[in-house]
């Protein structure tokens, strides 16, 4: 158990729709990174948080957003979802100056 | 454009042999590189990394090799052993990008070690 929690662990939606990924950091660690894993593809980076503040950006698309709240738990929301969406998505976590970030077991979203 | 890359999608190895795991990447900038561990339906689990000062860190049955002239780096398991048989991704941090830790992964290769 990493201590990264990610919920909910399967989600399965319609085109067009909107969702809600929800992580829970390590206790402690103030950085969430949230991943995309395509098939077949590595973990794409998508977005740094750093205890609330946006850190560093990668290939996330506009139709997605992300936000760390008071508490350093993070939400990823993704709307007008398309079928290339589906996709695992990972959130991880570290603390400030650690390289090595926890992965949480991931939510396997299907869009429909 | 695919700064770390893993050109092996899969290995097969028996049980007891030596597992080579590669890698190449392309930023001359980074300065750290790790390799994670995943089996399916979970997360990666970090296994073992290496500072771009250092050519070789040992860890156990894991040893990493850094060529940073060649930008190359491996990943060897000794013994190898069924239950390493999972998804391996080698990862980049660094690159020039400011105060981040992200991860830049490579795509992965999937190790089977058979009995």
């Amino acid at each position: 158990d990493s201590g990264v929690t990610q919920t909910p662990k399967h989600l399965i939606t319609a085109t067009g729709q909107r969702v809600t990924l929800r992580c829970s950091p390590r206790s402690g660690d103030l950085s969430v990174y949230w991943y995309q894993q395509s098939l077949d593809q590595g973990l794409q980076f998508l977005i740094q948080y750093y205890n609330g503040e946006e850190r560093a950006k990668g290939n996330i698309l506009e139709r997605f957003s992300a936000q760390q709240f008071p508490d350093l738990h993070s939400e990823l929301n993704l709307s007008s979802l398309e079928l290339g969406d589906s996709a695992l998505y990972f959130c991880a976590s570290s603390e400030q100056a650690d390289i090595q970030a926890f992965f949480g077991q991931g939510t396997r979203l299907t869009v429909v | 454009d695919q700064q770390v890359k893993q050109n092996s999608p899969s290995l097969s190895v028996q049980e007891g042999r030596i597992s080579i795991l590669n890698c190449d990447y392309t930023n001359s900038m980074f300065d750290y590189f790790l390799w994670y561990k995943k089996y399916p339906a979970e997360g990666p689990t970090f296994l073992i990394s290496i500072s771009s000062i250092k050519d070789k860190n040992e860890d156990g049955r894991f040893t990493v090799f850094l060529n940073k002239s060649a930008k190359h780096l491996s990943l060897h398991i000794v013994p190898s052993q069924p239950g390493d048989s999972a998804v391996y991704f080698c990862a980049a941090s660094g690159g020039g990008g400011g105060a981040t830790n992200k991860l830049i992964f490579g795509t992965g290769t999937l190790l089977a070690v058979q009995p």
